[in-house]
């Protein structure tokens, strides 16, 4: 079984700062993890993915999340925060033992204010 | 250009007035699946599709059917729509190996039903 917890459905920053999303998961096997963003009105798109390569992972727009086995976590980052971060961010497992259904968490706002 | 491409984007309808959201990938992706969007709730799968003839629910299936005769195709069926299915729907592909990759996503069909 797998599972996604992502803390706080809003976060709130101003534009410069640090945006930091959090995401533990568990898993039964050694998981894939995912960041998904979706602007307003729009799909879902990748942001970045975890795939036992590197734990430091980084993704498009200046984002980067670390793997921390430790901690089941995979924590999102941008060291400065701009307008158009202004989205909702999903975060997302798979198991890469051959259960192949993502499951995601409930999703993060993040509000950046001028 | 590889796309995931919904239709309708919006429609309103009426109690028990049967639809069809039709869902096309232009990836040559063997896995399909259906979400569905809701405040608070974050996505929650309807059903997904492992190839051609191969389906099998999610986590909300009831209300819903799908169908998958080709592989580019998978529809969303409401037989008899009712108010709780009012929602922003997402048709998603991913490529069958590695089961690992990322979800494309297309741009979402939200429906009221009245």
């Amino acid at each position: 079984a797998q599972s996604v917890t992502q803390l706080g459905s809003h976060v709130s920053v101003s534009e410069g700062a640090l945006v930091l999303l959090r995401c533990n998961y568990s898993s039964s096997v050694p998981p894939y993890l995912f960041w998904y963003v979706q602007y307003p009105n729009q799909g879902l798109q990748l942001l970045l993915k975890y795939t036992s390569a590197a734990t430091l992972v980084k993704g498009i727009n200046g984002f980067e999340a670390e793997f921390k086995k430790s901690e089941t976590s995979f924590h999102l980052t941008k060291p400065s925060a701009h307008m158009s971060d202004a989205a909702e961010y999903f975060c997302a497992v798979t198991g890469s033992g051959g259960s192949y259904i993502p499951t995601f968490g409930r999703g993060t706002s993040l509000i950046v204010h001028p | 250009e590889a796309q995931v491409t919904q239709n309708p984007r919006y429609l309103i309808t009426v109690t028990g007035k049967k639809l069809t959201v039709t869902c096309s990938q232009n990836m040559n992706h063997e896995y399909m699946s259906w979400y569905r969007q809701d405040p608070g709730l974050g996505l929650r799968q309807i059903y997904y599709s492992m190839n051609v003839e191969v389906t099998d629910k999610g986590d909300v299936p009831e209300g819903y059917k799908v169908s998958r005769k080709e592989k580019r195709n998978f529809p969303l069926i409401l037989e008899s729509p009712s108010p709780n299915q009012t929602s922003l729907y997402f048709c998603a592909s991913r490529a069958g190996q590695p089961n690992t990759g990322e979800l494309f996503f297309g741009e979402g069909s939200r429906l009221t039903v009245l």
